[in-house]
């Protein structure tokens, strides 16, 4: 079964601090894409990173990073400089390469930024 | 930019009523799909279509159908209500393009059933 986990359902963290989310996943597939979601109180979800799984580096977007562990099958989402926009439920998810798109999502992390 | 959009935000049925929730992409894609999401459980694939007339059964389809009459137009379709479909559900479509492979969202609409 393909599945991805993340292990924690609320965090929060101080404006202008770092703020890493965890997530594993699951799959015997070799090809495939990481992703990791916002959705904002206003409910639009929206794309913040992207990782293909053959790439080794980690992926960047101004103030977000993943850390990828192809390995250990573990993607984390480093925000930096944390700001009040950032508050928001983030969801990882991933699709297998040739599977249609379908993706597969874990259960969320509900952020809070503190002023 | 692409234009995901849902039919209603919002919306209150009663238990046993038909009820369609509509999905329209203005981007061309050739795949959508149809989520619900629920705390804690995350988004679950209900169905997702690759093209029009064509779908296929996601995670969780019991109680759906879908239809896809035409590209831009994918309709989730609650035959029965029931209160257990009481949830957020998302309309998705994708772009798959010179190695980018993104979903878009729409806004989402939550249904109730009472």
């Amino acid at each position: 079964a393909q599945t991805v986990t993340q292990s924690q359902p609320e965090m929060s963290v101080q404006e202008a601090e770092t703020v890493t989310l965890s997530c594993t996943y699951d799959t015997s597939e070799n090809n495939y894409y990481l992703f990791w979601y916002k959705q904002p109180p206003s409910r639009q979800m929206i794309l913040v990173i992207r990782q293909e799984a053959y790439k080794q580096q980690n992926a960047t977007e101004n103030r977000f990073s993943v850390n990828f562990q192809k390995a250990a099958k573990s993607f984390s989402l480093k925000i930096s400089d944390s700001q009040l926009g950032d508050t928001a439920m983030y969801f990882c998810a991933f699709t297998v390469y040739n599977q249609g798109g379908k993706l597969i999502f874990g259960q969320g992390t509900e952020l809070s930024v503190k002023p | 930019d692409v234009k995901v959009t849902q039919s209603s935000r919002y919306l209150v049925k009663r238990t046993g009523e038909k009820v369609f929730l509509e999905c329209v992409q203005d981007m061309d894609h050739e795949n959508m799909f149809w989520y619900r999401q629920d705390p804690g459980l995350g988004l679950r694939l209900i169905y997702f279509s690759y093209d029009v007339k064509m779908k296929e059964k996601g995670d969780i389809p019991e109680g759906y159908s879908v239809s896809r009459e035409k590209k831009e137009r994918f309709s989730l379709i609650l035959e029965s209500a029931s209160t257990n479909q009481t949830s957020m559900y998302l309309c998705a479509t994708l772009r798959r393009e010179q190695g980018i492979y993104e979903q878009y969202f729409g806004p989402g609409t939550r249904l109730t059933v009472t």
